[in-house]
């Protein structure tokens, strides 16, 4: 099973809500990554979880807050977002190795800021 | 410094002909090469992967790359398009940032099959 599942699929909200994103993963992968993509536009990392623990902050606006509660799930919670901030969100896990490794992503979360 | 290169934004092709996508790759990265397909609202797919031994490699649906290390180059092959197979494909690299692997992608090809 190579499935990672995100919800909701679709998300629209104004720009005073807190919301949040979740991805889960069943795969026994200790690495999990968000990314966020523009159309058109391939995917750009925001945030990597190696063990659960924080490991890459792509110099992301505060206003993104990533969380790992569990090797298997992985949360974005959102808070006073803008309207450029309306993108695809996709999660995507992998195992940890030094070596190389190949990402399983999810269906992405379609993000509209109103 | 671009790590990927994808030559070609737009590829058009009729259904059963063959169809090459290009990427080529920056020698000073990793050879740990992968190619996903993204179909319209929907997520990526690992299509097929290179990470050591057979420099050509294969998907279940008929597509083929080969790693070539002179040319930098890990170009995706398919014989015989079909209708299905109209979706972006992006080309990606593992580089290393210290302790860390992060996957590169390539600026994305949109492959459009017309009967």
């Amino acid at each position: 099973d190579t499935e990672v599942t995100q919800t909701p699929k679709h998300l629209v909200m104004g720009m005073t809500n807190k919301k949040s994103l979740k991805c889960e993963q069943h795969m026994g992968h200790r690495a999990m990554y968000w990314y966020k993509q523009k159309a058109k536009k391939p995917p750009e990392l925001m945030f990597v979880y190696s063990y659960e623990k924080l490991s890459i902050n792509e110099s992301v606006p505060s206003r993104f807050s990533p969380e790992c509660p569990n090797s298997s799930l992985l949360n974005l919670h959102l808070h006073a977002l803008q309207p450029e901030d309306s993108a695809l969100y996709l999660c995507a896990s992998s195992q940890e190795r030094p070596e190389g490794n190949e990402q399983y992503f999810g269906p992405g979360t379609r993000l509209t800021v109103t | 410094a671009q790590s990927v290169t994808q030559l070609d934004s737009q590829v058009p092709v009729f259904e059963e002909a063959p169809v090459e996508l290009r990427c080529n790759y920056s020698s000073s990265v990793s050879v740990y090469l992968f190619w996903y397909v993204q179909y319209p609202n929907q997520g990526l797919q690992l299509l097929l992967k290179y990470l050591s031994g057979s420099t050509l490699v294969e998907s279940i649906n008929g597509f083929e790359a080969e790693f070539n290390k002179s040319q930098t180059s890990f170009h995706l092959r398919k014989p015989s398009v079909h209708i299905s197979d109209t979706a972006e494909y992006f080309c990606a690299v593992l580089k290393k940032y210290g302790g860390y692997n992060k996957l590169i992608f390539g600026a994305g090809t949109r492959l459009a099959v017309h009967p």
